[in-house]
């Protein structure tokens, strides 16, 4: 079945230090979507990319989808403390009509 | 308006007991997905309904979890003969179209942890 993979797991950074979490998947993606969770919280839809090579920002965060549509990764610059929070890719091939998620990077932010 | 509610919060229970979960997705969206989550790892896909059947329940682990959504719209993940394992977080996410293509709203999940 369809994999996605995300690394790395932890990222510890201080803050204003850029961060970057990448995800892969083992099939090729109808779109891939990107969640925030905070600690004790459930995931908050971030963004959804669909096509190949599309790069998408907010604010401080940039996403991008790789040119086969199997891999993503969501940058972000400049790290602020309310940028703590698990960050999931998942992604979607139409053929399992469902969203397969990453297992998450999990980002700390030292003041 | 009202997001994606989920009852109870935290379910503690005994092995071998039956329990259920509720959720009560976003009024008006047509798509309802079960997740569960175990610490540390993403959410993992179980069931998805478009209304009122289920249009792919592969995730289901077993022949002890089912799910229903009578009227297509409140749905009731329950589960039979509880098991240590089956301890996690319960998550329930709507959309308004197919969830694959449209953005999920998680519910706050249920903590379900069997003794």
């Amino acid at each position: 079945g369809q994999q996605v993979m995300q690394i790395p797991q932890y990222q510890h950074v201080q803050e204003g230090e850029d961060f970057t979490t990448y995800c892969n998947s083992s099939t090729t993606l109808s779109n891939i979507q990107w969640y925030k969770q905070r600690p004790g919280g459930h995931p908050v839809f971030l963004i959804q990319l669909v096509k190949s090579g599309e790069v998408k920002k907010q604010k401080r965060l940039t996403f991008q989808f790789g040119e086969a549509k199997k891999n993503s990764s969501l940058h972000i610059t400049a790290t602020q403390t309310t940028d703590v929070g698990t960050y999931f890719c998942a992604g979607f091939s139409g053929s399992a009509r469902q969203l397969t998620f990453g297992s998450g990077t999990q980002l700390t932010v030292l003041p | 308006g009202a997001g994606v509610s989920q009852t109870p919060s935290n379910k503690v229970t005994e092995k071998g007991k039956y329990v259920e979960l509720r959720c009560d997705p976003i009024s008006g969206h047509t798509a309802l997905y079960w997740y569960r989550q175990s610490l540390g790892q993403g959410p993992e896909f179980l069931i998805y309904f478009q209304g009122t059947g289920a249009a792919d329940d592969s995730g289901l682990p077993n022949d002890r979890f089912f799910a229903v959504r009578p009227e297509g719209s409140v749905s009731t993940l329950k589960i039979q003969r509880t098991e240590r394992g089956d301890s996690a977080v319960y998550l329930c996410a709507s959309s308004y179209g197919e969830g694959g293509t449209d953005t999920q709203y998680f519910g706050p999940g249920t903590r379900l942890t069997v003794l």
